[in-house]
């Protein structure tokens, strides 16, 4: 079975960083692109970041909201990736979901985590 | 950018049909994933490249897209159906995924 599970939220000072996870199981990690994504409160899906595996370069993408304050990076013998998020904003509060894809020729997000918490407050 | 439209809200009698629209210049052109997002649940995907169903997906969740319009259709609504509904498509030249606004789908 395939299972994806965030950690690292919780409630930050602006101008501060976190260092999410996404720990998974019950595929071949080093196989997939992995992305993340966020929600803020009430608001529509976001995409943030994705990284492909290794077979095709370990190369990342940003949106252009969070390019130069975020980093994707991943760790295949742990099946982990990771979001680095510096320099925090009130605008990045956020659920952030970690996803398996994009699929190779698909271009889609076949499964999903359940979702962190960020909350960047004074 | 390449923008996809959404209608914020899509209200329908259980039992009757449900059609949510994705609008976006020549969106028949590319490949449209439609995701369903539950009130506190991650996404999980119901239709991939226009029409496919992923295994689990029942029969009354159908895709079609065409022109400037991509559509996502409950032939018969129940109220577990209840969610927000997200398009999708990869825009090739920012080698990016853009998603809809969402539209919440209220069983009445």
């Amino acid at each position: 079975e395939v299972q994806l599970v965030e950690s690292g939220g919780g409630l930050v000072q602006p101008g501060r960083s976190l260092r999410l996870s996404c720990t998974t199981s019950g595929f071949t990690f080093g196989d997939y692109a992995m992305s993340w994504f966020r929600q803020a409160p009430g608001k529509g899906l976001e995409w943030v970041s994705f990284i492909r595996s290794k077979a095709y370069g370990g190369t990342t993408e940003y949106a252009a909201s969070v390019k130069g304050r975020f980093t994707i990076s991943r760790d295949d013998s742990k099946s982990i990736a990771y979001l680095q998020v510096n320099s925090l904003k009130t605008e990045d509060t956020a659920i952030y979901f970690c996803s398996r894809g994009p699929r190779l020729q698909l271009w889609a997000f076949d499964y999903w985590g359940q979702g962190t918490l960020v909350t960047v407050s004074s | 950018s390449y923008v996809l439209t959404q209608p914020p809200s899509v209200s329908v009698p259980p039992g009757r049909p449900a059609r949510i629209t994705c609008g976006a210049n020549n969106i028949g052109s590319k490949s449209v994933h439609w995701y369903q997002q539950k009130t506190g649940q991650a996404p999980v995907p119901v239709i991939y490249n226009d029409s496919d169903r992923p295994s689990g997906i029942p029969e009354r969740i159908s895709g079609s897209n065409s022109g400037s319009t991509a559509t996502l259709t409950i032939s018969r609504v129940e109220a577990g159906d209840e969610a927000d509904y997200y398009c999708q498509v990869w825009d090739r030249s920012s080698d990016q995924p853009v998603f809809g606004g969402g539209t919440k789908l209220t069983v009445l």
